[in-house]
Protein backbone atom coordinates (compact mmCIF):
# COMPACT_ATOMS: atom_id res chain seq x y z
CA UNK A 1 0.00 0.00 0.00
CA UNK A 2 0.82 3.50 -0.59
CA UNK A 3 0.31 6.76 2.00
CA UNK A 4 -0.37 9.99 0.09
CA UNK A 5 -0.03 13.26 1.99
CA UNK A 6 -1.73 15.98 0.30
CA UNK A 7 -1.90 19.78 0.66
CA UNK A 8 -3.02 22.56 1.19
CA UNK A 9 -6.22 20.60 1.82
CA UNK A 10 -8.66 23.13 0.91
CA UNK A 11 -8.07 27.05 -0.09
CA UNK A 12 -9.64 29.95 -1.92
CA UNK A 13 -7.86 31.95 -4.05
CA UNK A 14 -7.94 34.97 -5.83
CA UNK A 15 -8.27 34.96 -9.81
CA UNK A 16 -4.63 35.78 -11.23
CA UNK A 17 -3.07 33.81 -8.64
CA UNK A 18 -1.07 30.24 -8.79
CA UNK A 19 -1.21 27.68 -6.06
CA UNK A 20 0.99 24.89 -5.49
CA UNK A 21 -0.14 21.59 -4.45
CA UNK A 22 2.38 19.36 -2.48
CA UNK A 23 2.41 15.36 -3.05
CA UNK A 24 4.38 13.27 -0.56
CA UNK A 25 3.95 9.85 -0.33
CA UNK A 26 5.46 7.25 2.03
CA UNK A 27 7.46 5.03 -0.39
CA UNK A 28 9.13 5.25 -3.41
CA UNK A 29 6.93 4.76 -5.96
CA UNK A 30 7.08 5.28 -10.43
CA UNK A 31 3.60 6.32 -11.71
CA UNK A 32 2.12 9.64 -10.26
CA UNK A 33 -1.08 11.03 -11.75
CA UNK A 34 -2.65 14.36 -11.07
CA UNK A 35 -6.61 14.00 -11.37
CA UNK A 36 -9.29 17.24 -11.57
CA UNK A 37 -12.55 16.23 -10.21
CA UNK A 38 -15.69 18.79 -10.86
CA UNK A 39 -18.13 18.87 -8.69
CA UNK A 40 -20.01 15.75 -8.99
CA UNK A 41 -18.33 14.48 -11.55
CA UNK A 42 -15.44 11.86 -12.20
CA UNK A 43 -11.79 11.95 -12.46
CA UNK A 44 -10.23 13.47 -15.46
CA UNK A 45 -5.98 12.72 -15.71
CA UNK A 46 -4.61 16.25 -16.06
CA UNK A 47 -0.94 14.49 -16.66
CA UNK A 48 1.22 11.89 -15.37
CA UNK A 49 3.99 13.12 -13.20
CA UNK A 50 7.63 11.53 -14.53
CA UNK A 51 10.52 11.56 -12.31
CA UNK A 52 13.28 13.18 -14.10
CA UNK A 53 11.65 14.52 -17.31
CA UNK A 54 8.74 16.39 -17.84
CA UNK A 55 5.46 15.59 -17.23
CA UNK A 56 2.76 14.18 -19.27
CA UNK A 57 0.10 16.30 -20.56
CA UNK A 58 -3.62 15.25 -21.28
CA UNK A 59 -5.61 17.11 -23.98
CA UNK A 60 -6.88 19.73 -22.84
CA UNK A 61 -3.92 20.80 -20.15
CA UNK A 62 -1.08 22.49 -20.99
CA UNK A 63 1.97 22.74 -18.96
CA UNK A 64 1.74 26.94 -18.67
CA UNK A 65 -1.13 26.04 -17.03
CA UNK A 66 -0.65 22.97 -14.79
CA UNK A 67 3.19 22.99 -14.39
CA UNK A 68 4.32 20.36 -12.70
CA UNK A 69 7.38 19.22 -10.38
CA UNK A 70 8.96 15.49 -9.60
CA UNK A 71 11.93 16.12 -8.02
CA UNK A 72 12.17 12.45 -6.61
CA UNK A 73 10.10 9.30 -6.28
CA UNK A 74 7.97 10.34 -3.36
CA UNK A 75 7.21 13.80 -4.31
CA UNK A 76 5.85 15.69 -6.81
CA UNK A 77 3.54 19.60 -6.91
CA UNK A 78 1.24 20.98 -9.30
CA UNK A 79 0.79 24.05 -9.59
CA UNK A 80 -2.70 25.66 -10.98
CA UNK A 81 -1.70 29.04 -12.37
CA UNK A 82 -3.20 32.27 -13.07
CA UNK A 83 -6.47 31.19 -11.84
CA UNK A 84 -9.90 31.46 -12.76
CA UNK A 85 -13.24 30.64 -11.27
CA UNK A 86 -13.27 27.88 -13.78
CA UNK A 87 -10.31 25.98 -12.32
CA UNK A 88 -12.67 25.88 -8.91
CA UNK A 89 -12.67 22.00 -8.20
CA UNK A 90 -11.01 19.17 -6.16
CA UNK A 91 -7.53 18.53 -7.42
CA UNK A 92 -6.52 14.98 -6.42
CA UNK A 93 -2.74 12.94 -6.85
CA UNK A 94 -2.51 9.40 -7.48
CA UNK A 95 -0.20 6.31 -7.48
CA UNK A 96 -0.07 3.13 -8.70
CA UNK A 97 2.83 0.67 -7.44
CA UNK A 98 2.62 -0.82 -11.12
CA UNK A 99 0.78 -1.53 -13.70
CA UNK A 100 -3.10 -2.94 -13.55
CA UNK A 101 -2.53 -2.85 -9.80
CA UNK A 102 -4.53 -0.42 -7.15
CA UNK A 103 -4.44 3.90 -7.23
CA UNK A 104 -4.20 5.17 -4.29
CA UNK A 105 -5.13 8.64 -3.70
CA UNK A 106 -4.14 11.82 -1.47
CA UNK A 107 -7.15 13.29 0.31
CA UNK A 108 -7.56 16.34 -2.48
CA UNK A 109 -7.53 19.90 -2.25
CA UNK A 110 -10.74 21.44 -2.57
CA UNK A 111 -10.18 25.25 -4.46
CA UNK A 112 -12.29 27.54 -4.65
CA UNK A 113 -11.14 30.95 -7.06
CA UNK A 114 -13.04 33.98 -6.28
CA UNK B 1 -10.24 6.22 -27.34
CA UNK B 2 -11.33 3.86 -24.44
CA UNK B 3 -14.52 4.41 -22.62
CA UNK B 4 -15.76 3.01 -19.10
CA UNK B 5 -19.77 4.11 -18.91
CA UNK B 6 -21.49 3.73 -15.86
CA UNK B 7 -25.30 3.67 -14.86
CA UNK B 8 -27.10 4.84 -12.81
CA UNK B 9 -25.68 8.46 -11.95
CA UNK B 10 -27.76 8.73 -9.42
CA UNK B 11 -29.79 6.68 -6.97
CA UNK B 12 -31.17 6.95 -4.36
CA UNK B 13 -32.80 4.13 -1.73
CA UNK B 14 -34.45 3.75 1.81
CA UNK B 15 -32.40 2.25 3.93
CA UNK B 16 -32.56 -1.92 4.08
CA UNK B 17 -33.31 -1.90 0.14
CA UNK B 18 -30.30 -3.22 -2.30
CA UNK B 19 -28.77 -1.28 -4.68
CA UNK B 20 -26.87 -1.75 -7.39
CA UNK B 21 -24.81 0.47 -10.18
CA UNK B 22 -23.39 -1.68 -13.81
CA UNK B 23 -20.28 -0.08 -15.79
CA UNK B 24 -19.86 -1.06 -19.61
CA UNK B 25 -16.21 -1.18 -21.55
CA UNK B 26 -16.06 0.19 -25.22
CA UNK B 27 -13.33 -2.65 -24.94
CA UNK B 28 -12.37 -5.80 -23.63
CA UNK B 29 -10.80 -4.86 -19.97
CA UNK B 30 -7.77 -6.77 -18.93
CA UNK B 31 -9.25 -5.92 -15.29
CA UNK B 32 -11.48 -3.94 -13.56
CA UNK B 33 -11.22 -2.18 -10.18
CA UNK B 34 -14.16 -0.28 -7.90
CA UNK B 35 -13.59 3.06 -6.05
CA UNK B 36 -15.41 4.12 -2.94
CA UNK B 37 -15.60 7.85 -2.36
CA UNK B 38 -17.73 9.47 0.20
CA UNK B 39 -18.80 12.98 0.51
CA UNK B 40 -15.99 15.15 0.83
CA UNK B 41 -13.65 12.45 1.08
CA UNK B 42 -11.00 10.81 -1.52
CA UNK B 43 -11.53 7.38 -3.71
CA UNK B 44 -10.37 4.67 -1.92
CA UNK B 45 -10.13 1.28 -3.70
CA UNK B 46 -12.66 -1.54 -2.66
CA UNK B 47 -11.59 -4.69 -4.99
CA UNK B 48 -10.18 -5.64 -8.67
CA UNK B 49 -12.11 -8.45 -10.49
CA UNK B 50 -9.73 -9.88 -13.15
CA UNK B 51 -10.90 -13.05 -14.40
CA UNK B 52 -13.65 -13.78 -16.60
CA UNK B 53 -17.16 -14.55 -14.75
CA UNK B 54 -15.19 -13.94 -11.40
CA UNK B 55 -17.70 -13.03 -8.54
CA UNK B 56 -16.16 -11.62 -5.47
CA UNK B 57 -18.10 -10.50 -1.70
CA UNK B 58 -17.16 -8.41 0.47
CA UNK B 59 -19.80 -8.47 3.68
CA UNK B 60 -22.91 -6.99 1.61
CA UNK B 61 -21.00 -6.39 -1.03
CA UNK B 62 -21.25 -8.41 -3.91
CA UNK B 63 -18.95 -7.30 -7.45
CA UNK B 64 -19.01 -9.35 -10.93
CA UNK B 65 -17.16 -9.22 -13.84
CA UNK B 66 -18.71 -10.27 -17.25
CA UNK B 67 -18.12 -13.35 -18.98
CA UNK B 68 -16.88 -10.86 -22.05
CA UNK B 69 -14.67 -8.89 -18.87
CA UNK B 70 -16.47 -5.68 -20.59
CA UNK B 71 -19.00 -5.21 -17.99
CA UNK B 72 -19.06 -5.51 -14.76
CA UNK B 73 -21.65 -4.60 -11.59
CA UNK B 74 -21.53 -3.86 -7.65
CA UNK B 75 -24.64 -5.20 -5.94
CA UNK B 76 -24.83 -3.94 -2.33
CA UNK B 77 -27.40 -6.26 -0.20
CA UNK B 78 -29.50 -4.41 2.19
CA UNK B 79 -28.07 -0.75 2.52
CA UNK B 80 -27.25 1.10 5.04
CA UNK B 81 -26.46 4.86 5.61
CA UNK B 82 -22.79 4.01 6.16
CA UNK B 83 -22.57 3.32 2.34
CA UNK B 84 -23.53 6.65 1.35
CA UNK B 85 -21.19 8.00 -1.36
CA UNK B 86 -19.85 7.63 -4.99
CA UNK B 87 -19.15 4.39 -6.54
CA UNK B 88 -16.57 4.27 -9.17
CA UNK B 89 -15.49 1.49 -11.49
CA UNK B 90 -12.02 1.74 -13.55
CA UNK B 91 -10.47 0.24 -16.36
CA UNK B 92 -7.10 0.23 -17.33
CA UNK B 93 -5.67 1.65 -20.71
CA UNK B 94 -5.32 5.57 -20.14
CA UNK B 95 -2.77 6.54 -22.83
CA UNK B 96 -0.28 6.88 -20.24
CA UNK B 97 -0.79 3.55 -18.02
CA UNK B 98 -3.63 5.54 -15.97
CA UNK B 99 -6.95 3.94 -14.90
CA UNK B 100 -10.10 5.47 -17.04
CA UNK B 101 -13.26 6.11 -14.31
CA UNK B 102 -16.84 5.40 -15.24
CA UNK B 103 -18.46 9.10 -14.21
CA UNK B 104 -20.06 7.32 -10.86
CA UNK B 105 -23.04 6.10 -8.92
CA UNK B 106 -23.81 8.52 -6.32
CA UNK B 107 -25.65 6.62 -3.72
CA UNK B 108 -27.89 8.08 -1.03
CA UNK B 109 -29.27 6.12 2.06
CA UNK B 110 -32.83 7.31 3.42
CA UNK B 111 -32.90 6.01 6.98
Amino acid sequence: SAVISQKPSRDICQRGTSLTIQCQVDSQVTMMFWYRQQPGQSLTLIATANQGSEATYESGFVIDKFPISRPNLTFSTLTVSNMSPEDSSIYLCSVEQGVNTEAFFGQGTRLTVV
Amino acid sequence: GQQVMQIPQYQHVQEGEDFTTYCNSSTTLSNIQWYKQRPGGHPVFLIQLVKSGEVKKQKRLTFQFGEAKKNSSLHITATQTTDVGTYFCAGPGGSQGNLIFGKGTKLSVKP
